[in-house]
């Protein structure tokens, strides 16, 4: 089984630049989550999604970050414009149901931004 | 507020020296501890969930266990290759949020 594929693996960009990361989950899995990690902190949820639902997007940190996820398949991140404090890395990862069950993660999206 | 904190931040240990890592939590409601191992360059890999206070799970060298306020890892003979940052999340009720600690860093020096 493949596991969460997360790309691209580092970005390098200019703080007002434009970064779209991309995330395909565990075939079959409805249930898709982004969390992001700065550096010294923790790990911390940005959003889930429910196949293409939203289902909470509390953590998104403002609107220059878009995440969607169409037909329910991979998902794309686009932060826009990039600021310095963006830098961290991006996590994905999936569940078939929402509950108390295991999230399986991705590599992760290293983004820094300068 | 949901919190989880991790002791030690970084854990020395000599091959065959045994020991726990710590995490305490805070959570209006438990819906399920767990811990993750997670290697450089790589995303969190899962150990064990934990669901209700006195529960213990084991895996090879690893004993994770849950009392009300806090979750030990116990490490039991340790090698080398146990060496990793080992991180612990909570999931509240009617949450299907996880919230994380900033994790120990376990080295095993042969």
């Amino acid at each position: 089984e493949a596991g969460v594929t997360q790309f691209p693996s580092h970005s390098v960009i200019e703080k007002g630049q434009t970064v779209t990361l991309r995330c395909d989950p565990i075939s079959g899995h409805d249930n898709l989550y982004w969390y992001r990690r700065v550096m010294g902190k923790e790990i911390k949820f940005l959003l889930h999604f429910v196949k293409e639902s939203k289902q909470d997007e509390s953590g998104m940190p403002n609107n220059r970050f878009l995440a969607e996820r169409t037909g329910g398949t991979y998902s794309t991140l686009k932060v826009q414009p990039a600021e310095l404090e963006d830098s961290g890395v991006y996590f994905c990862a999936s569940s078939q149901w929402a509950g108390a069950n295991v999230l399986t993660f991705g590599a992760g999206s290293r983004l820094t931004v300068l | 507020e949901d919190q989880v904190t991790q002791s030690p931040e970084a854990l020395r240990l000599q091959e065959g020296e045994s020991s726990s890592l710590n995490c305490s939590y805070t959570v209006s409601g438990l819906r399920g501890l767990f811990w993750y191992r997670q290697d450089p360059g790589k995303g969190p890999e899962f150990l064990f969930t934990l669901y209700s206070a006195g529960e213990e799970k084991e895996k090879e060298r690893l004993k994770a266990t849950l009392t009300k306020k806090e979750s030990f890892l116990h490490i039991t003979a340790p090698k080398p290759e146990d060496s990793a940052t080992y991180l612990c999340a909570v999931q509240a009720e009617f949450s299907n949020q996880f919230y994380f600690g900033t994790g120990t860093s376990l080295t095993v020096i042969p």
